[in-house]
Formats: structure tokens, C-alpha cells, sequence
């Protein structure tokens, strides 16, 4: 079954406590991208990578660090999270990055940063 | 600066009616415009893609047209039903990847 998969699908932790969320992906797309949601602010783009070894700033990239070492995956890394981290994030992946391809986005992990 | 607004947060409608969403940009020139449905708590959902050059496009109850001279995409959802509850988002881009409008919440009242 083609789909995106993430983990943790939930992280209580605490400020400071380094952690990594991972995201994977089976239909050998090239491009993946991360998201975070929040209320009233829709989803805001983090970081995105058009693909192996190429990575790039969204909106939103503070705070947080990125790889992509294969194609499959694209693990979010929060190096010393804080509160403001608090949201839900979602990773998405498609075929090629411009809009005449459709995202497929994974389960989402709701992060809380106490 | 680029902008995607997406015409109400919330909109209520009577089962059975026509719901109409908006989808407005500004300092865009998107060649395609996309449409999601995110249910609560979970991931987005392709729906549809349109074309600049494709006026309207149908998938069984919906319907989406892109008029390139407004800078607008009208989402239609004929027939409401309460399964149709949901967020809708927007999505397109330009010399970027995929932005997302906020969406507009649909509630279809029974």
C-alpha cells in the first residue's frame, strides 16, 4: 500500500530533550517536505527536499534541522525543543515539488513541549 | 507578497445544498491550483487538480473551476451530505513548491 508513515504518532517531552521524528515514504517520490500545523495559522511549511541530499528552508525553519540521506526518508530533528514547538506536524511526500503533482501526506505526530 | 485566502474559516450549509468554497491569490501565476479534505486530527487528502488552462473539472459531487483573470478557484460540493464535514484547503504554487491556503471548515447540517 502506497503510503507515508510517521513516528512518534504522539511525544510528550520536555523542553530542551533532543528528539527526532521520523517520516518515510514507499513510492520512491522525489520530494518530501514537513509541515506543522497550529490553530488559525493553517499548515506552514518547515524545511523540504526535492530530493537526496538537497534540503531547503520553508517558512518556518527555525528551531529545526533536517536530513535526507535516501530517498525514503526525512526525519524532522528538534534539537532542543521549546514550548513554541508545540503543534502538529505533518510530513508529506510527492513525485516531483511543483503543484501539478498531488501530496500525500502522512498520519501526523502531535508534539507537546512542556 | 504572496498571498492565498481562502474565503470564510467556516461555513455552514443544509444537507442537500450546493456548498461553494473560495479560494482567492494574489502575486501568483500558478499553472495548476490543487484541493485537499483534512478531517480532524489527521493528514490532508488530495481531491482534485486543475489546469490554468482547464476552466472547470468534476469528480462525482465536486466540481472545481480556475479563472486566472480573478486570481480564483470555486470548489463546489453538490448535493451535501454530513459526511462532508471537513476542512478544505487550497493549494498552489509558483516558481515554489506547494502552498496551502488556511481552508475553510464545512459543516453540512442534517
Amino acid at each position: 500500500e502506497a503510503q507515508v508513515t510517521q513516528n512518534p504518532r504522539y511525544l510528550i517531552t520536555v523542553t530542551g530533550k533532543k528528539l527526532t521524528v521520523t517520516c518515510s515514504q514507499n513510492m520512491n517520490h522525489e520530494y518530501m517536505s514537513w509541515y506543522r500545523q497550529d490553530p488559525g495559522l493553517g499548515l506552514r511549511q518547515i524545511y523540504y527536499s526535492m530530493n537526496v541530499e538537497v534540503t531547503d528552508k520553508g517558512d518556518v525553519p527555525e528551531g529545526y534541522k533536517v536530513s535526507r540521506k535516501e530517498k525514503r526518508n526525512f526525519p524532522l530533528i528538534l534539537e532542543s525543543p521549546s514550548p513554541n514547538q508545540t503543534s502538529l506536524y505533518f510530513c508529506a511526500s510527492s513525485l516531483s515539488w511543483t503543484s501539478s503533482y498531488e501530496q500525500y501526506f502522512g498520519p501526523g505526530t502531535r508534539l507537546t513541549v512542556t | 507578497s504572496q498571498k492565498i485566502e481562502q474565503n470564510s474559516e467556516a461555513l455552514n450549509i443544509q444537507e442537500g445544498k450546493t456548498a461553494t468554497l473560495t479560494c482567492n491569490y494574489t502575486n501568483y501565476s500558478p499553472a495548476y491550483l490543487q484541493w485537499y479534505r483534512q478531517d480532524p486530527g489527521r493528514g490532508p487528502v488530495f481531491l482534485l487538480l486543475i489546469r490554468e488552462n482547464e476552466k472547470e473539472k468534476r469528480k462525482e459531487r465536486l466540481k472545481v473551476t480556475f479563472d486566472t483573470t480573478l486570481k480564483q478557484s470555486l470548489f463546489h460540493i453538490t448535493a451535501s451530505q454530513p459526511a462532508d464535514s471537513a476542512t478544505y484547503l487550497c493549494a498552489l504554487s509558483g516558481n515554489t513548491p506547494l502552498v496551502f491556503g488556511k481552508g475553510t471548515r464545512l459543516s453540512v447540517i442534517a
